[in-house]
């Protein structure tokens, strides 16, 4: 069964350091999605991306964040400058359409990054 | 705006006892209604849905009822077993809207 992967399973970056969030999204799905969640909070929205360019981004996807797909199959996240509270798990997810009620997404294992 | 409140684990019970998680959601128009679970070391899977006011959605067991009335979707099982040990997330997804909202997650914990 197809399934979304992510890498690495896990990152340790020191404060100030970018870094880059990968994900292999499922081969024939249109719409991406990055969500993360800090420890023992909810897991919350980050962006949805569709058609070369965002579709929706929350609050919390301040200019430190960026989104990109540089060839047919990976989906990244960069953090610029990472900060203590970027400390979470980060899980991608994907879609063949929009609007979840019709058109599941799907949830890769997630990267646990830990900033220091 | 639109939120998912669930009730705290972690839930630990015997095999074969009766479970429910209870979710209680605020949102405007018509959202859908989801339960993800996530196994350990996995990722967040879709276990049911509903779409509307009245559906039930049910997988391996687990059934749940989406109560406009009572803005509600509780999460059930008549009889679990171990391999049912994971962390259930309620979500929810407003109306033409593609991002999902989550509640903060009960731990599951079955006993043999």
């Amino acid at each position: 069964e197809p399934e979304v992967t992510q890498t690495p399973s896990h990152q340790v970056t020191q404060m100030g350091q970018e870094v880059i969030l990968r994900c292999v999204p499922i081969s024939n799905h249109l719409y991406f999605y990055w969500y993360r969640q800090i420890l023992g909070q909810k897991v919350e929205f980050l962006v949805s991306f569709y058609n070369n360019e965002i579709s929706e981004k929350s609050e919390i996807f301040d200019d430190q964040f960026s989104v990109e797909r540089p060839d047919g199959s990976n989906f990244t996240l960069k953090i610029r400058s990472t900060k203590l509270e970027d400390s979470a798990m980060y899980f991608c997810a994907s879609s063949l359409a929009g609007g979840p009620g019709s058109y599941e997404q799907y949830f890769g294992p997630g990267t646990r990054l830990t900033v220091t | 705006g639109n939120s998912v409140t669930q009730m705290e684990g972690p839930v630990t019970l015997s095999e074969e006892a009766f479970l429910t998680i209870n979710c209680t959601y605020t949102a405007t128009g018509y959202p859908s209604l989801f339960w993800y679970v996530q196994y350990p070391g996995e990722g967040l899977q879709l276990l049911l849905k509903a779409t509307k006011a009245d559906d039930k959605g049910s997988n391996k067991g687990f059934e749940a009822t989406y109560r406009k009335e009572t803005t509600s979707f509780h999460l059930e099982k008549g009889s679990v077993q171990v391999s049912d040990s994971a962390v259930y997330f309620c979500a929810l997804s407003g109306y033409r809207d593609d991002k999902i909202i989550f509640g903060k997650g009960t731990r599951l914990h079955i006993l043999p």
